[in-house]
C-alpha cells in the first residue's frame, strides 16, 4: 500500500462547478498538509497549507484535513477553466520530508 | 517560480554519456531537493541536500549523484545516462522540510 493514495482520473466538470479532490494516507505522524497545483509543462505551485486538522479557505479554495479518518480534500467553487490543471496532494511529519500522491488531472469545461 | 531556475530547461543526450543538471536558488533555503516525475509514479525523490556539501539519498537515488558546493546552486549528475532516466526533472527548495516550492523542471530524452 502506498503512504499517500490519489485517485489520478481524469476527472471533468462543467464551468461553475463545485470540484472535490481527495487523499488519503496511511501515516498517522503526518501533520502538514498541502495541495499544488500543476499546470501543464510547469512545476507544481504551492496551492494550499494547512497544519494538523481542520479548515482553511482561500478565495475559492478549500482545504479540508480529517486526521481521524486519515483524509484529506481540496474543494474548488465556482470552477473555471483555469483551474484546468493536475492537483497534486502531499504531506509530511515534522522535520521530514513530503510524500506525494500521484496527482488528479483536472477538466474544466466552458 | 519562487526565486528558482533550472539549465538546461530541455535536453536530448545519447545513451552512455554523461549530464548534469543544475539548480539555482535566489531565496537562501537551507532545503533543496532532486525529484523525477513520470507518468503513473508521480513525484519521487532522487537526492536532497540540508546544507553546502551536505546531502542524502532519496527513494530513487541508483544511477544519480548530487553536489552542492554554494547555498545557492544543486547539481544532478547523470554519470553515464540511460534511457530509464528520461524523465522531468524538478528541483525544489524550502526553508523548512515540511513545505516545498519547485522549479520549472528540466525534460531529458536519452536516446
Amino acid at each position: 500500500q502506498k503512504e499517500v493514495e490519489q485517485d489520478p482520473g481524469p476527472l471533468s466538470v462543467p464551468e461553475g462547478a463545485i470540484v472535490s479532490l481527495n487523499c488519503t494516507y496511511s501515516n498517522s505522524a503526518f501533520q502538514y498538509f498541502m495541495w499544488y497545483r500543476q499546470y501543464s509543462r510547469k512545476g507544481p505551485e504551492l496551492l494550499m497549507y494547512t497544519y494538523s486538522s481542520g479548515n482553511k479557505e482561500d478565495g475559492r479554495f478549500t482545504a479540508q484535513v480529517d486526521k481521524s479518518s486519515k483524509y484529506i480534500s481540496l474543494f474548488i467553487r465556482d470552477s473555471q477553466p483555469s483551474d484546468s490543471a493536475t492537483y497534486l496532494c502531499a504531506m509530511s511529519e515534522k522535520d521530514n520530508d513530503m510524500r506525494f500522491g500521484a496527482g488528479t488531472r483536472l477538466t474544466v469545461k466552458p | 517560480d519562487a526565486g528558482i531556475t533550472q539549465s538546461p530547461r530541455h535536453k536530448v543526450t545519447e545513451t552512455g554519456t554523461p549530464v548534469t543538471l543544475r539548480c539555482h536558488q535566489t531565496e537562501n533555503h537551507r532545503y533543496m531537493y532532486w525529484y523525477r516525475q513520470d507518468p503513473g509514479h508521480g513525484l519521487r525523490l532522487i537526492h536532497y541536500s540540508y546544507g553546502v556539501k551536505d546531502t542524502d539519498k532519496g527513494e530513487v537515488s541508483d544511477g544519480y549523484s548530487v553536489s552542492r558546493s554554494k547555498t545557492e546552486d544543486f547539481l544532478l549528475t547523470l554519470e553515464s545516462a540511460t534511457s530509464s532516466q528520461t524523465s522531468v526533472y524538478f528541483c525544489a527548495i524550502s526553508f523548512t522540510r515540511e513545505t516545498q516550492y519547485f522549479g520549472p523542471g528540466t525534460r531529458l530524452l536519452v536516446l
